[in-house]
């Protein structure tokens, strides 16, 4: 069973520092995994998508690799801002046994940029 | 604007009472999911709809039935409504290609009391 893990589970930094998020997959025979935001009650919004096939996207100042070998992906916020204060969360999509493409989401970084 | 809708956004039912949570997406995607999310459990999926007319259950079906009512459309129903199904409920969309991400709507927070 894939189990997705996100550590820290909450993160406060100060405006301006670069910053790192964490998410670790215990199997690695995964199609993509995507990032999400999610701003308090609110939906999910989608920032990166990578394919197993590569290492990393980019978009404006975030930045995410994957290393699918050893089941880690890292979301990089360069320069953050009280903007950027959410939760962010991991997801993997994989085949499972009955032909459906699975997707298990970690249980998410709740960051806080103080200004 | 294209995406994912859902209705109503917030719910608060009697044990016992039923409703039924709506979602539509205006993407022509075949696959639809319903989620929900808790604190410190992070989102269960529920039920799927690979396409129009098929739906599967997910990881925590119990106490849920779904429609696919059309490519666009598909709903979710509490028969029977306990407080264990307080949460926030989220549908999602995407393409059959992993190529794609999911599109995600903005949720529906229930409470039953």
């Amino acid at each position: 069973k894939q189990e997705v893990t996100q550590i820290p589970a909450a993160l406060s930094v100060p405006e301006g520092e670069n910053l790192v998020l964490n998410c670790s997959f215990t199997d690695s025979a995964i199609y993509n995994l995507q990032w999400f935001r999610q701003d308090p009650g609110k939906g999910l919004t989608s920032l990166l998508l990578i394919q197993s096939s590569q290492r990393e996207q980019t978009s404006g100042r975030l930045n995410a690799s994957l290393d699918k070998s050893s089941g880690r992906s890292t979301l990089y916020i360069a320069a953050s801002q009280p903007g950027d204060s959410a939760t962010y969360l991991c997801a993997v999509r994989i085949m499972n046994s009955g032909g459906y493409q699975k997707v298990t989401f970690g249980t998410g970084t709740k960051l806080q940029v103080i200004p | 604007n294209a995406g994912v809708t859902q209705t109503p956004k917030f719910q608060v039912l009697k044990t016992g009472q039923s409703m039924t949570l709506q979602c539509a997406q205006d993407m022509n995607h075949n696959s639809m999911y319903w989620y929900r999310q808790d604190p410190g459990m992070g989102l269960r999926l529920i039920y799927y709809s690979a396409s129009e007319g098929t739906t599967d259950k997910g990881e925590v079906p119990n106490g849920y039935n779904v429609s696919r009512l059309n490519k666009r459309e598909f709903s979710l129903r509490l028969e029977s409504a306990a407080p264990s199904q307080t949460s926030v409920y989220f549908c999602a969309s995407g393409r059959d290609s992993h190529l794609y991400g999911y599109t995600f709507g903005s949720g529906t927070r229930l409470t039953v009391v």
